[in-house]
């Protein structure tokens, strides 16, 4: 089935950038869906369809997807910015959805 | 106002059958399109998606886990089930329900997890 990798941790200072990657054989062709999950929380959407803001999500957050990586920006990070962050696609040759392993944002 | 909210014991012994409910409210499963899924997120590590139930009563599983799992839904009760046979420690996770809008919309609400333990 369908794999897509995200690197375990990314470490940023408050006010920089942050991005975090999701790679997977032509990602670009699918629907790639993000969420922020803080620690004892049900994960949060904050991107879908690649690039779509949910209402609600701030503008710092904005995403991408072309290639074998999907990434997910985070500008003008905050404290509360800290949580881990996952990507998800749906394989349409296997009919399942799939996460990556996700990604610890720790703020500086 | 949607919400969904899992149910369904804390704790299991190894073989048994782990039977989870999702209650749902503020949707239907009978609209088209409409779909929720089961996820689960062992103690310090990633979500994995286990199962979905569409609109339609169509099923799709978790290729690795197919063979234990049987989800089910009862539309005028609101609810979906998951049953998983022949548990194991390493089925120890919290146990999400979530749902979707269409096959691969993201997940737009999620219950708040409900803890499982699998230990004699």
């Amino acid at each position: 089935s369908y794999v897509v990798t995200q690197p375990p941790s990314v470490s940023v200072a408050p006010g920089k950038t942050a991005r975090f990657t999701c790679g997977g054989n032509n990602i670009e062709s699918k629907s790639v869906h993000w969420y922020q999950q803080k620690p004892g929380q049900a994960p949060v959407p904050v991107i879908y369809f690649d690039t779509d803001r949910p209402s609600g999500i701030p503008e710092r957050f904005s995403a991408s997807n072309s290639g074998n990586t999907a990434t997910l920006t985070i500008s003008r990070v905050e404290a509360g910015d800290e949580a881990d962050y996952y990507c998800q696609v749906w394989d349409t040759n296997s009919d399942q959805w799939v996460f990556g392993g996700g990604t610890k944002l720790t703020v500086l | 106002q949607v919400t969904l909210r899992e149910s369904g014991p804390a704790l299991v012994k190894p073989t048994q059958t782990l039977t989870l409910t999702c209650t749902f409210s503020g949707f239907s499963l009978t609209t088209s399109g409409m779909c929720v899924s089961w996820i689960r997120q062992p103690p310090g590590k990633a979500l994995e998606w286990l199962a979905l139930i569409d609109w339609g009563d169509d099923k799709y599983y978790n290729t690795s886990l197919k063979t234990r799992l049987t989800i089910s839904k009862d539309t005028s009760k609101k609810q979906v089930v998951l049953t998983m046979t022949n548990v194991d420690p390493v089925d120890t996770a919290t146990y999400y329900c979530a749902r979707t809008q269409h096959y691969n919309w993201g997940f737009d609400y999620w219950g708040q997890g409900t803890l499982v333990t699998v230990s004699s």
